[in-house]
């Protein structure tokens, strides 16, 4: 079964500044994918970033980044330039591509609670 | 906004009640899923639809009876729910296609058990 690990379970970064979320997964199959998940005080989840294990490319969308490391089992979320609005839970997940005929199941970290400092 | 919604977002109940929770998707999507979430641990898969059928049920109690109607509606039914089972209930939906999907979640349902 695959698990996924969150080892920081709380970050805090200045506003404007840089910072990275560390997620290490376990897994024997070849091919996922990996996501990233936030989710504000809201409780809506929000996805904020998609990877292909397939590519190589790390995947980008404005202010975040991912550092995905396939041999290392490592995919990082880098967020840039941090806003007050980045304050959330975010959750490593990771679904095999492998899945049943449809539908599918993703395997969830325990989350790291991001603060900004103002 | 995601094109999931949820109702009630809050729910108290007691133990001998029956309640549902409800999730409608307006995302043209074929699979529906529901997970509990609790306070310090992750996310737990609880049910799965596809295309209206019940493709994997994770060993969820028989208190917890899901209903999917048609592909944009997805029903979670409570009975004699006992305290520990309180929890945010999030419900959610994806386009699958070939052998990749993304689950995009609705804002959830805080449930309480007395």
């Amino acid at each position: 079964a695959q698990t996924v690990t969150q080892s920081q379970p709380e970050m805090s970064v200045q506003e404007a500044e840089t910072v990275t979320l560390s997620c290490t997964y376990d897994t024997s199959e070849s091919d996922y994918y990996l996501f990233w998940y936030k989710q504000p005080p809201s409780r809506q989840m929000i996805l904020v970033i998609r990877q292909e294990a397939y590519k190589q490319q790390n995947a980008t969308e404005n202010r975040f980044s991912v550092n995905f490391q396939k041999a290392a089992k490592s995919f990082s979320l880098k967020i840039s330039d941090s806003q007050l609005g980045d304050a959330a839970m975010y959750f490593c997940a990771y679904r095999s591509a492998f899945g049943e005929t449809s539908g599918s199941r993703l395997t969830f970290g325990e989350g790291t609670q991001l603060t900004v400092n103002p | 906004e995601t094109g999931v919604t949820q109702t009630p977002r809050h729910l108290v109940m007691g133990m001998t009640n029956k309640k549902s929770l409800k999730c409608e998707q307006h995302l043209g999507h074929n699979a529906m899923y529901w997970y509990k979430q609790s306070a310090k641990k992750p996310l737990e898969l609880m049910f799965v639809y596809s295309l209206e059928e019940r493709v994997e049920n994770n060993s969820v109690p028989s208190r917890f009876s899901p209903e999917c109607p048609n592909s944009s509606h997805l029903f979670l039914h409570l009975h004699t729910l006992q305290p520990e089972d309180s929890a945010l209930y999030l419900c959610a939906s994806s386009l699958y296609r070939g052998s990749t999907d993304t689950q995009y979640f609705g804002p959830g349902t805080r449930l309480t058990v007395l």
